[in-house]
């Protein structure tokens, strides 16, 4: 089974909407880690917000929110007031058995999302 | 803002001849990842290092692969025998230690890209 599942390969949202990527996620750890990066066009990861399996409260990191539903294992990614420079690969990922020390990342196969002018 | 840097950026080499990549993580990161993202494709883990070896790896780590750091700064990623299918995209990353409340965030490089003929 895949451990990090993101069903919509490509998303297209007006510039100044908002938009959720959808990531769903499989483990039977009690403790683990949900994180989101983005992939412009030129290939870097960059890394967009955590939300971790034991926070009561779901993360903010500017305009990019996670919409964490534990009992139903997703982990979507909410970004507010589209901007062109949003338009990039959207990864979602997750970091089992957080007291274990290092540990990889699963990735999941990404959404790509087109912001629209 | 500190960041893991990644040389060469682009790399072309022929089959059966020996790559290395080369990673200078963030300086008061404890732990270094590499992975790789065939083109399309998603991001898969290769391996983690920590304390000066390997302390996970995946099953596309195989006797062809190799890891080092051979100084404070320094973290690469050897390839002994390059085959066609080994060319894509090579992340490192790295991270801090875990603690109990909140795991690591792995921070990416910009990425290598590697192209075997």
């Amino acid at each position: 089974a895949q451990k990090i599942t993101q069903t919509q390969p490509g998303m297209f949202v007006q510039e100044k909407e908002a938009v959720t990527l959808d990531c769903t996620y499989d483990t039977s750890d009690q403790s683990y880690g949900l994180f989101w990066y983005k992939q412009p066009s030129s290939g870097e990861m960059i890394f967009l917000i955590y939300q971790g399996s034991y926070d009561e409260q779901n993360a903010t990191e500017g305009r990019y929110s996670l919409n964490f539903q534990k009992a139903r294992k997703s982990a979507n990614l909410v970004i507010s007031a589209s901007q062109l420079g949003d338009s990039a690969m959207y990864f979602c990922a997750m970091r089992e058995g957080l007291r274990r020390g290092a540990n990889n990342l699963f990735f999941g196969t990404g959404t790509r999302l087109t912001v629209i002018p | 803002e500190p960041e893991v840097t990644q040389t060469p950026s682009h790399q072309v080499t022929q089959m059966g001849q020996e790559v290395i990549l080369r990673c200078v993580p963030i300086s008061n990161h404890l732990y270094f990842y590499w992975y790789r993202q065939i083109l399309g494709q998603k991001v898969e883990f290769l391996v983690s290092f920590y304390n000066n070896e390997i302390s996970e790896k995946s099953e596309i780590f195989d006797d062809q692969f190799s890891v080092e750091r051979p100084d404070g700064s320094n973290f690469t990623l050897k390839i002994r025998s390059t085959k066609l299918e080994d060319s894509a995209m090579y992340f490192c990353a790295s991270s801090t230690r875990s603690t109990d409340s909140r795991p690591d965030t792995q921070y990416f490089g910009p990425g290598t890209r590697l192209t075997v003929l």
